[in-house]
């Protein structure tokens, strides 16, 4: 069965320092691999995607994702992490047999802190 | 402005009775789908839509239907609501090319007691 998985729950980070939010994914075939994040009381919003091509993806508000298929991660991931980071993160996938359903992991709650 | 728009943001219903919570959007999308939100799970799509008249089951449809009569409407339907079903539930839209990025309504929070 396809799957998404984030493996923490919870990442803490000091304000200034980098950040990572970690992603791995269990697929068959070409994975189109996505990053949204969801705001308090908000809908959730797209940060980037991989398609194809340069596994080092950019995105919104300085945030970028490494793509690596031996070991079927996409991690996420910023150079100097803010305090408006503080958010929930979600990785999402849309791969073979059909790429008409989309699979989303978990979440991962970031807390930023000043 | 581009934009999903569900309503209502918020409701309390009672066990069986039967709900509608709307979800339209403005940007000729032609893939819809339908989400619900679970401390612990993330997002689970309940059903899918690729274009009008074409709906498919996601990965928890049980106690929900859809309708897909319009390309901008894809409402989600509780015949006989049950406490399990209380949840946060999200619209979202898309382009029809697989490559697309999905664009997600405000939320609805529903309370079924």
């Amino acid at each position: 069965a396809q799957s998404v998985a984030q493996p923490e729950d919870q990442v803490n980070v000091a304000e200034g320092n980098p950040l990572t939010v970690k992603c791995t994914y269990s697929v068959s075939g070409n994975p189109y691999l996505f990053w949204y994040v969801q705001y308090p009381n908000r809908g959730l919003q797209f940060l980037l995607k991989y398609i194809t091509g340069d596994n080092l993806v950019k995105g919104s508000y300085g945030f970028e994702a490494e793509f690596n298929k031996s070991q079927t991660s996409f991690h996420l991931k910023k150079p100097s992490a803010l305090v408006s980071d503080s958010a929930l993160y979600f990785c999402a996938v849309r791969a073979d047999p059909s790429y008409d359903k989309v699979i989303f992991g978990p979440g991962t709650s970031l807390s930023v802190i000043p | 402005e581009a934009q999903v728009t569900q309503n209502p943001r918020y409701l309390i219903t009672v066990t069986g009775k039967k709900l509608t919570v709307t979800c339209s959007q403005n940007m000729n999308h032609e893939y819809m789908s339908w989400y619900r939100q679970d401390p612990g799970l993330g997002l689970r799509q309940i059903y899918y839509s690729m274009n009008v008249e074409v709906t498919d089951k996601g990965d928890v449809p049980e106690g929900y239907k859809v309708s897909r009569k319009e390309k901008r409407n894809f409402p989600l339907i509780l015949e006989s609501p049950s406490p399990n079903q209380t949840s946060l539930y999200f619209c979202a839209s898309q382009g029809n090319r697989r490559n697309t990025e999905a664009f997600f309504g405000q939320g609805t929070r529903l309370t079924v007691v």
